[in-house]
C-alpha cells in the first residue's frame, strides 16, 4: 500500500473552506484514496474516498490530481466541530488501512 | 458508533497479567480489525479477520493474540501485558459486499489500557 505525506498541522477560520493536502506519489492504478478524521480520542470516522474522479458528499469534497500523485480534502464551511486529526490513506486490494500521523486541523473562531 | 461496542472502556493492569479486550458489533459485517494508537501517532493494525475462520496478522501482532468467536465478536488478548502496550485500542468493522471500491470501516469508542 502506498504511503502518504500530510502537513502535521493547519489552521482555518470558522466559516471558511479548509483545504487539506495529501501527497501519495507512489500510488498505483488500483489504489483508492480514503480520508478519515478523528475527533479528540474518539474512533476515526470515514469522510470520503475516491479513485481518480473528484468526489463530493455531504461532509466534504475530494479533489484528486490527474496524475493521482496528490489530493486535497475540502471542508467547504469549516466549523469548530471540524477540529480534528485528518488522515489521508491509500487503500490497496488488501482492504487494510495504513494510518499515518495525519494533519491536525484547528478551526478558530 | 453505537453499532460497534468495546469492553472495557478503561483498564489499568499490572505487568505480566493476562488481559482480554472485547469487541462486539451489530452491523452484520464480516470483517473486523484491531488497532492500537499511541499518543500523537496514527493507528496501527494489530490483527484483522475477514470472516469467522480467518485471522491475519497486521503490522504489530507480537505480544497479542485474537479470537473470532462469532461474526459479531472479535477479542484481543495480551497474554502477558508489558508497559509499552499502554495505548488506546480500537476495534473496527467493514462490509466488503459494497464492492472493492468501498471499504468504509466503522470504529468502536476505544479502550484505554494502562499497564503499570
Amino acid at each position: 500500500d502506498a504511503k502518504t505525506t500530510q502537513p502535521p498541522s493547519m489552521d482555518c477560520a470558522e466559516g471558511r473552506a479548509a483545504n487539506l493536502p495529501c501527497n501519495h506519489s507512489t500510488i498505483s492504478g488500483n489504489e483508492y484514496v480514503y480520508w478519515y478524521r478523528q475527533i479528540h480520542s474518539q474512533g476515526p470516522q470515514y469522510i470520503i474516498h475516491g479513485l481518480k474522479n473528484n468526489e463530493t458528499n455531504e461532509m466534504a469534497s475530494l479533489i484528486i490530481t490527474e496524475d493521482r500523485k496528490s489530493s486535497t480534502l475540502i471542508l467547504p464551511h469549516a466549523t469548530l466541530r471540524d477540529t480534528a486529526v485528518y488522515y489521508c490513506i491509500v487503500r490497496g486490494n488488501t482492504g487494510k488501512l495504513i494510518f499515518g500521523q495525519g494533519t491536525t486541523l484547528q478551526v478558530k473562531p | 458508533d453505537a453499532d460497534v461496542t468495546q469492553t472495557p472502556r478503561n483498564r489499568i493492569t499490572k505487568t505480566g497479567k493476562r488481559i482480554m479486550l472485547e469487541c462486539s458489533q451489530t452491523k452484520g459485517h464480516d470483517r473486523m480489525y484491531w488497532y492500537r494508537q499511541d499518543p500523537g501517532l496514527g493507528l496501527r493494525l494489530i490483527y484483522y479477520s475477514f470472516d469467522v475462520k480467518d485471522i491475519n496478522k497486521g503490522e504489530i501482532s507480537d505480544g497479542y493474540s485474537v479470537s473470532r468467536q462469532a461474526q459479531a465478536k472479535f477479542s484481543l488478548s495480551l497474554e502477558s501485558a508489558i508497559p509499552n502496550q499502554t495505548a488506546l485500542y480500537f476495534c473496527a468493522t467493514s462490509d466488503p459486499t459494497g464492492g472493492s471500491s468501498y471499504n468504509e470501516q466503522f470504529f468502536g469508542p476505544g479502550t484505554r489500557l494502562t499497564v503499570l
